[in-house]
């Protein structure tokens, strides 16, 4: 079962913050970011594991409750490169290495 | 470090012929997968496969079969093609194994029409 996501959609200005979530009915392993540009393959942003951690990348963090089964990406001082479409894919007691991933979160930054 | 190629990269097919999309790996990862992609859906996993010589299903595994040839080598094959299969198709692998899990390395894709 695919984890969801929210917001499906968010526009940017330059400079400004946005949280991305992602919560699934199932107890959760881990959780894996990853963003896809336009015609191009998705590229990994980070991998939380169980535990509660948060970790950090750039300008872009995230958290991992796995007793709510959720996740957040934080995207601060936002850049015209952040653009793009963001997908949280999860893994569960289904499978360690199944990672299963969500419809998608398409984020674009204005000028 | 070519990391995961897929091949081929554009493929038209008609409704009802077979083929097979190959996905080889250089960097000695253990589990392997195969995902669909289209509009509004999100990536989707068809198989992966944890192991050398083990497949598991994914969401959507009807209408595909697998290979896992060797420890590089993951094919996903459409026995007799449907318009419904018209999709992005992504192969990934990652070190994962066991209870751990590891970042997934995407292949470039292949863009699948059935017309």
């Amino acid at each position: 079962q695919q984890p969801v996501q929210s917001p499906q959609a968010v526009i940017l200005r330059e400079g400004e913050d946005a949280v991305i979530n992602c919560s699934s009915s199932k107890a959760l392993y881990s959780v894996h970011w990853y963003r896809q540009k336009h015609g191009e393959a998705p590229v990994f942003l980070m991998i939380l594991l169980k535990g509660g951690e948060q970790k950090g990348h750039e300008k872009i963090s995230a958290s991992f409750n796995e007793k709510k089964q959720q996740s957040s990406l934080y995207l601060t001082a936002s850049q015209l490169s952040y653009s793009g479409t963001y997908f949280c894919g999860t893994g569960d007691s289904g499978g360690y290495q199944k990672v299963t991933f969500g419809i998608g979160t398409k984020l674009q930054v204005i000028p | 470090n070519a990391g995961v190629t897929q091949t081929p990269k554009f493929q038209v097919l008609k409704t009802g012929q077979s083929m097979t999309l190959q996905c080889a790996q250089d960097m000695n990862h253990n589990s392997m997968y195969w995902y669909r992609q289209d509009p509004g859906m999100g990536l989707r996993l068809i198989y992966y496969s944890a192991s050398e010589g083990t497949t598991d299903k994914g969401e959507v595994p009807n209408g595909y079969n697998v290979s896992r040839l060797n420890k590089r080598e993951f094919s996903l094959r459409l026995e007799s093609a449907a318009p419904s299969q018209t999709s992005v198709y992504f192969c990934a692998s990652s070190e994962a194994r066991g209870t751990k899990s590891e970042k997934l390395f995407f292949g470039s894709g292949t863009q699948l029409s059935v017309l």
